[in-house]
């Protein structure tokens, strides 16, 4: 089935320092979706991106869709203790699929 | 205040027991998951459905059972075939059933073995 690999795992940084996770299918994706889950929380969706080379922006985030859409990253400038958490991407295929593939997540760890 | 509330928040079960983990949810979403997460692993999908009185297995339901008689609610039952069923489990919904639309998520149930 589709798979998603998300690098790196885990993520410590500064605050103030700027962060990426990136997203990777082995397939032309429809649409992928980034979720953030709070610790102890529950996952919370971000955003969605659709076109090819799309570019969003929320605040300090900014979120990227490659030109063959198979993949995909987050980049948080200027981190803040705010940002912990764990980043998910979730991918949809959708050929004939009806369902989003998680990746593992990159863990976010923000050091005052 | 719409949303989706799952209950308990924790949950033990003895060996062969079966446990069932409620999901309901007040958005009028046509479609809802249920998903298992463990540490490192993200969110695997044990079954969806897509409108009432119908679901599909995700890719590990093996252990797991389902209804959807309302579409209001999705419950969960771990039986006792499922043999490491320590985790958390997430329920989630969307306005429509195909993986282009934003999912919404519950608290989670946390499962634990006695």
């Amino acid at each position: 089935g589709q798979q998603v690999m998300q690098i790196p795992q885990y993520q410590h940084v500064q605050e103030g320092e700027d962060f990426t996770t990136y997203c990777n299918s082995s397939t032309t994706l429809s649409n992928i979706q980034w979720y953030k889950q709070r610790p102890g929380g529950h996952p919370v969706f971000l955003i969605q991106l659709v076109k090819s080379g799309e570019v969003k922006k929320q605040k300090r985030l900014t979120f990227q869709f490659g030109e063959a859409k198979k993949n995909s990253s987050l980049h948080i400038t200027a981190t803040q203790t705010t940002d912990v958490g764990t980043y998910f991407c979730a991918a949809f295929s959708g050929a004939g699929s009806y369902q989003l593939t998680f990746g593992k997540g990159t863990k976010l760890s923000v050091i005052p | 205040d719409g949303g989706i509330t799952q209950s308990p928040k924790y949950l033990f079960r003895k060996e062969g027991q079966n446990v069932t983990l409620s999901c309901e949810q007040n958005l009028n979403h046509d479609a809802m998951y249920w998903y298992r997460q463990d540490p490192g692993q993200g969110l695997r999908l044990i079954y969806y459905s897509q409108i009432v009185n119908d679901f599909q297995k995700g890719d590990i339901a093996e252990g797991y059972s389902v209804s959807r008689e309302k579409k209001e609610s999705f419950p969960l039952t771990v039986t006792s075939a499922q043999k490491n069923p320590t985790a958390f489990y997430l329920c989630a919904s969307s306005i429509g059933g195909r993986g282009n639309q934003p999912q919404h998520f519950g608290d989670g149930t946390r499962l634990s073995i006695l």
